[in-house]
């Protein structure tokens, strides 16, 4: 298993509808988890950093991370065509300096 | 507000050249790396330096070699750019707590897409 793992997609969702992405991650890793939004051509952009079992809000962005079934997930509340990118997931490593693991990166596309 | 830089957005170069990749941060930070980003085979570590001429080999290391004589700069060299170093360079910066934990946010700089003909 790799330690963070995301889905491809691409996910397609409606104009203002909610965006929901998941990442999933193994023991490898520690207890720290950011979201990266990328478009395309540009470098990734920290977006969301969650540490604590339970939901972490920030605009119409919302965290959530389950320790127990080893589940991160973003959502996107009211997507907007502007939220059209990759989505990033990591997670440092646990048995290194803290070397931060990417997931591949799930493609957002937000149709009007 | 943070901020890394690289000196190129875009850089042709010839098989055989040395090329030299710099970065630059304005934050103070002890923590800097260099990665490149590749159509799915997303974000791969190449070097990671975390102090003043400090270095550690990360995933993908040949044919690369870095140095960092201050704090604020990181190159990446290529000693003889070769076609498959065709790629998107990202530099990033973290910074480190007292007592030598990380806050583990890393920041990137813009990128630099290298091609080598």
């Amino acid at each position: 298993q790799k330690e963070v793992e995301q889905n491809s997609g691409p996910l397609s969702v409606p104009e203002g509808a909610i965006a929901s992405l998941n990442c999933t991650y193994s023991d490898r890793v520690s207890q720290s988890f950011f979201w990266y939004r990328q478009y395309s051509g540009k470098s990734p952009e920290l977006i969301m950093s969650i540490y604590s079992n339970g939901d972490k809000e920030d605009g119409r962005f919302t965290a959530q991370l389950n320790k127990a079934s080893q589940y991160v997930s973003l959502l996107i509340r009211d997507s907007q065509p502007s939220d059209s990118a990759t989505y990033l997931c990591a997670a440092p490593l646990t048995d290194s300096w803290g070397k931060l693991q990417f997931g591949a990166g799930t493609q957002v596309v937000v149709t009007p | 507000d943070v901020k890394v830089t690289q000196s190129s957005r875009y850089l042709v170069k010839r098989t055989g050249e040395k090329v030299f990749l710099e970065c630059v941060q304005d934050m103070d930070h002890e923590n800097m790396f260099w990665y490149r980003q590749d159509p799915g085979l997303g974000l791969r570590l190449i070097y990671f330096s975390y102090d003043v001429k400090m270095k550690e080999k990360g995933d993908i290391p040949e044919g690369y070699s870095v140095s960092r004589e201050k704090k604020e700069r990181f190159s990446l060299i290529l000693e003889s750019a070769s076609t498959n170093q065709t790629s998107m360079y990202l530099c990033a910066s973290r910074s480190r707590l007292a007592g030598g934990t990380y806050t583990d946010t890393q920041y990137f700089g813009p990128g630099t897409r290298l091609t080598v003909l």
